[in-house]
């Protein structure tokens, strides 16, 4: 079974410019998730989607940060324009919504993000 | 506001002790309790999920409990080796919401 796919690995950007992470879920994982994990910390929810659907979207940073899921599967993370204090690995993460499952989370490997 | 919280921040043990990993949290209303281990630069890997309703789960040499009334899990980890050294991680999901909330992780070298 192919885990969570991530692109790309790393990046590196200047203050103010824009910069787009991709996910692919695990086939058949209904939820999405997308974290931000600065250094030494544990991950943060940043948003939720079940299908094509915002679950959760409490801790995104809307002036800045926007994310969809076009047809419930693939999901794109977006910053424009980013800010120092955005360096940090953003992970996404996918699970299969089925009753008596418990919602297990998979994470891909992460896109680690430098904001200069 | 669920609040995890992960002690000892850092562990340093020689190859072949038993340990124990703690990770507390204030809102004991929880759906599920989740372990992982996270690799220098790497993703999140499950090792263990406890449902509200189980009190522990194992896993070859790990096992992992739950007392939701006291709002503790802990993650014992049995003959470690160095290869288990990474950064353990709970997570917690209440039963109001439906998102995942971390502790800060608990930082484990194994010696050889």
């Amino acid at each position: 079974e192919a885990g969570v796919a991530q692109s790309p690995r790393y990046k590196i950007i200047e203050k103010r410019q824009s910069v787009a992470f991709w996910c692919n879920p695990i086939s058949g994982h209904a939820t999405l998730y997308w974290y931000q994990q600065i250094l030494g910390q544990g991950p943060k929810l940043l948003i939720q989607f079940q299908n094509n659907g915002v679950v959760d979207d409490s801790q995104l940073p809307k002036d800045r940060f926007s994310a969809e899921r076009l047809k419930g599967v693939d999901s794109t993370l977006k910053i424009q324009p980013a800010k120092l204090e955005d360096s940090a690995v953003y992970l996404c993460a996918s699970s299969l919504l089925m009753a008596g499952v418990g919602y297990e989370q998979f994470f891909g490997p992460g896109t680690r993000l430098t904001v200069l | 506001k669920q609040e995890v919280t992960q002690i000892p921040a850092a562990l340093s043990v020689p190859e072949g002790e038993n340990l124990v990993l703690n990770c507390s949290f204030t809102d004991s209303a929880i759906y599920n309790l989740q372990w992982f281990r996270q690799d220098p630069g790497k993703g999140l890997t499950s090792l263990l999920l406890i449902q509200s309703s189980q009190r522990e789960q194992t896993s070859g040499r790990l096992n992992a409990s739950l007392d939701k009334s006291s709002g503790r899990s802990t993650l014992y980890i049995a003959a470690s080796q160095p290869g288990d050294s990474a950064t353990y991680l709970c997570a917690v999901r209440s039963n109001y919401g439906q998102n995942f909330v971390f502790g800060p992780g608990t930082r484990l070298s194994v010696l050889p």
